[in-house]
């Protein structure tokens, strides 16, 4: 089955110290690799995405994450956490069903607690 | 949240009433999605609509409805057949459905509660 996983309900960082999000999944065919931001009672912002190429995806807010085919992960990377950087984050892998139909499948979500 | 706006932000319904979420985007966006958004399960697909007049189920379309009349425009009306519809309601765009590599763009939200 076509699925994302997020093994980590919460993140815990101090500030200043860097921060990792894992994310594996399971796909057919080329994976095609999303991380989303959530604020509380907002929707998702787009971070960054992995398309082919470089292994490792540059974003927004100093973000970046590492996709490593073997280990089909997706980690989401910082390498200095701030406060603000506090949010819910959604991992997703855009998955092809049969007759074209393809949908974004979507991790549960981790909570990052970023703190002083 | 760049060009799309929901509406209400926050709306509250009584048993047995249907209820119809705004979604509007001016990003000139093929693609439409609803997603449905419950603590812990992440965000599930109920519609989506590649263009103008035609729109698919989701995963959990039973007792949702949708159209696409206008590119900008894919209202999701919550019908009394909703067993448990109190959620946070995101809907979303994107270029083009088929394309993809191509990131959604999402809206605000509504949060839906029954009483």
């Amino acid at each position: 089955a076509q699925s994302v996983a997020q093994p980590e309900d919460q993140v815990n960082v101090a500030e200043g110290n860097p921060l990792t999000v894992k994310c594996t999944y399971s796909v057919s065919g080329n994976p095609y690799l999303f991380w989303y931001v959530q604020y509380p009672n907002r929707g998702l912002q787009f971070l960054l995405k992995y398309i082919t190429g470089d292994n490792l995806v540059k974003g927004s807010y100093g973000f970046e994450a590492e996709f490593n085919k073997s280990q089909t992960s997706f980690h989401l990377k910082k390498p200095s956490a701030l406060v603000s950087d506090s949010a819910l984050y959604f991992c997703a892998v855009r998955a092809l069903f049969s007759g074209g139909y393809n949908k974004l499948i979507f991790g549960a979500g981790t909570r990052l607690a970023v703190h002083p | 949240d760049g060009g799309i706006t929901q509406s209400p932000k926050y709306l509250f319904r009584k048993e047995g009433q249907n209820v119809t979420l705004s979604c509007e985007q001016n990003l000139n966006h093929d693609a439409m999605y609803w997603y449905r958004q419950d603590p812990g399960q992440g965000l599930r697909l109920i519609y989506y609509s590649q263009i103008v007049n035609d729109f698919q189920k989701g995963d959990i379309a039973e007792g949702y409805s949708v159209s696409r009349e206008k590119k900008e425009s894919f209202p999701l009306t919550v019908t009394s057949a909703q067993k448990n519809p109190t959620a946070f309601y995101l809907c979303a765009s994107s270029i083009q459905a088929g394309v993809l590599f191509n990131e959604q763009f999402f809206g605000p939200g509504t949060r839906l509660t029954v009483l």
